[in-house]
């Protein structure tokens, strides 16, 4: 079924350590972004991806880079992971020209805890 | 974009109507209203969205003011699997660029047996 995958959906880290959370879609979406979510709160912004080769920060950017070379993929790279990065990340797309029909598809979640 | 303002938790009992209020009281002309819902700890999912008029489909009826600063979603029959947090969101529908929409912690409905 076409939607937003993400792998891995769960992930322990060392603090130090670095790694790549993936996001991919088949729907032909423009736009991508990330979102965390810590416990009890709503979902903050990261980084967003208007296309390929074009990304920018949104409201919690700090420790993450992003890039998106193709359409259907959008990584996001944890650089050095600390403990106050421990939080669920979800990836979301969107069409830019069937708005306002073409709502956010999110994808089912990671869930990363560092240690 | 315009911020909305949703009541924290609410309850509901199973089989009755669930009316989930929204205030977006600063939404300009070009602005939708979306609702979604997060059930767990599951991505969101879009429930319905509406600009000026009255919607309704399959999950839930979505009520806008005349004035367009308020919105209720209406779930007619709510479920136990109904219980989940939701999200009332605003978002241009000019496509000229990317709005950095915000997910504020949205509304708890327990929908109780």
């Amino acid at each position: 079924n076409a939607g937003v995958t993400q792998t891995p959906k769960f992930q322990v880290l060392k603090t130090g350590q670095s790694m790549t959370l993936q996001c991919a879609q088949d729907m032909n979406h423009e736009y991508m972004s990330w979102y965390r979510q810590d416990p009890g709160m709503g979902l903050r912004l990261i980084h967003y991806s208007v296309g390929a080769g074009i990304t920018d920060q949104g409201e919690v950017p700090n420790g993450y880079n992003v890039s998106r070379s193709t359409t259907e993929d959008f990584p996001l790279r944890l650089l050095s992971a600390a403990p106050s990065q421990t939080s669920v990340y979800f990836c979301a797309s969107s069409s830019r020209w069937k708005v306002p029909g073409g709502g956010y598809t999110f994808g089912s979640g990671t869930r990363l805890t560092v240690v | 974009d315009a911020k909305t303002t949703q009541p924290t938790s609410m309850d509901c009992a199973e089989g009755r109507a669930a009316n989930l209020p929204c205030n977006h009281s600063t939404i300009s002309g070009n602005e939708y209203v979306y609702w979604y819902r997060q059930i767990h700890s599951q991505g969101p999912q879009y429930i319905i969205h509406g600009l000026k008029n009255n919607e309704t489909n399959e999950m839930a009826s979505l009520i806008i003011t005349e004035d367009r600063k308020s919105s209720t979603l209406i779930l007619p029959h709510a479920t136990l699997r109904d219980t989940a947090v939701y999200y009332c969101i605003v978002r241009s529908v000019n496509s000229g660029g990317y709005q950095k929409v915000t997910f504020g912690t949205g509304t708890k409905l327990q929908v109780i047996p």
